[in-house]
């Protein structure tokens, strides 16, 4: 059974780095596309980009900027960073796993709550 | 960047009755790689469809998709208890970023 779970830091400063970890656990890590996505709290969901075969990233234009996913194969490990968060940032941020031809999001994690406040 | 506009934005039915769920696209969904989503509150959301209408593993026959092009429906043949939540769709495929619809949700009437 794929597990996925979020790690990180439960609140950020404004201007400062976002950074959070996904842990993989109970399947194989190559091949997939891995993803990113937020929910700010009552919201509806943001998709925030992926990971394919390690390398190969897409990112939301809106976030683009500001947004790095990256993968530790090592660890069955991919991240994000976001960076200059401000407060519009804080969410609930979930990573997800496709299959290995499409990036429709099979596998969730729990979801990690992120606030950005001084 | 393709827009996604769920309707209705809440649907109150009572169990049994058949629910009609619709996500529209502002442009056309290449592959029908369309997704749907149940989400309820406090949880992660579940994959109930790809592919416009394949059904996820272990998801009940009572969920249905269907549709191609801009146009996509998820049928509930008969609500369960069980049912009630906020639907999302999501397309995916050859045109990122990977955007949701704004959710529907289904309530108790």
């Amino acid at each position: 059974q794929v597990q996925l779970q979020e790690s990180g830091p439960g609140l950020v400063k404004p201007s400062e780095t976002l950074s959070l970890t996904c842990t993989v656990s109970g399947g194989s890590f190559s091949g997939y596309y891995w993803s990113w996505i937020r929910q700010p709290p009552g919201k509806g969901l943001e998709w925030i980009g992926y990971i394919y075969y390690s390398a190969s990233t897409n990112y939301n234009p809106s976030l683009k900027s500001r947004v790095t996913i990256s993968a530790d194969t090592s660890k069955n490990q991919f991240s994000l960073k976001l960076s200059s968060v401000t407060a519009t940032d804080t969410a609930v941020y979930y990573c997800a796993r496709g299959s290995m031809s499409s990036a429709y999001l099979y596998y969730w994690g729990q979801g990690t709550l992120v606030t950005v406040s001084t | 960047e393709i827009v996604l506009t769920q309707s209705p934005g809440t649907l109150s039915l009572s169990p049994g009755e058949r629910a009609t769920l619709s996500c529209r696209a502002s442009q056309s969904v290449g592959g029908s790689y369309l997704a749907w989503y149940q989400q309820k509150p406090g949880q992660a959301p579940r994959l109930l469809i790809y592919d416009a209408s394949s059904r996820s593993t272990g998801i009940p026959d009572r969920f249905s998709g269907r549709g191609s092009g801009t146009d996509f429906t998820l049928t509930i043949s008969g609500v369960e208890p069980e049912d009630f939540a906020v639907y999302y769709c999501q397309h995916y495929g050859t045109s990122p970023p990977y955007t949701f619809g704004q959710g529907t949700k289904l309530e108790i009437k």
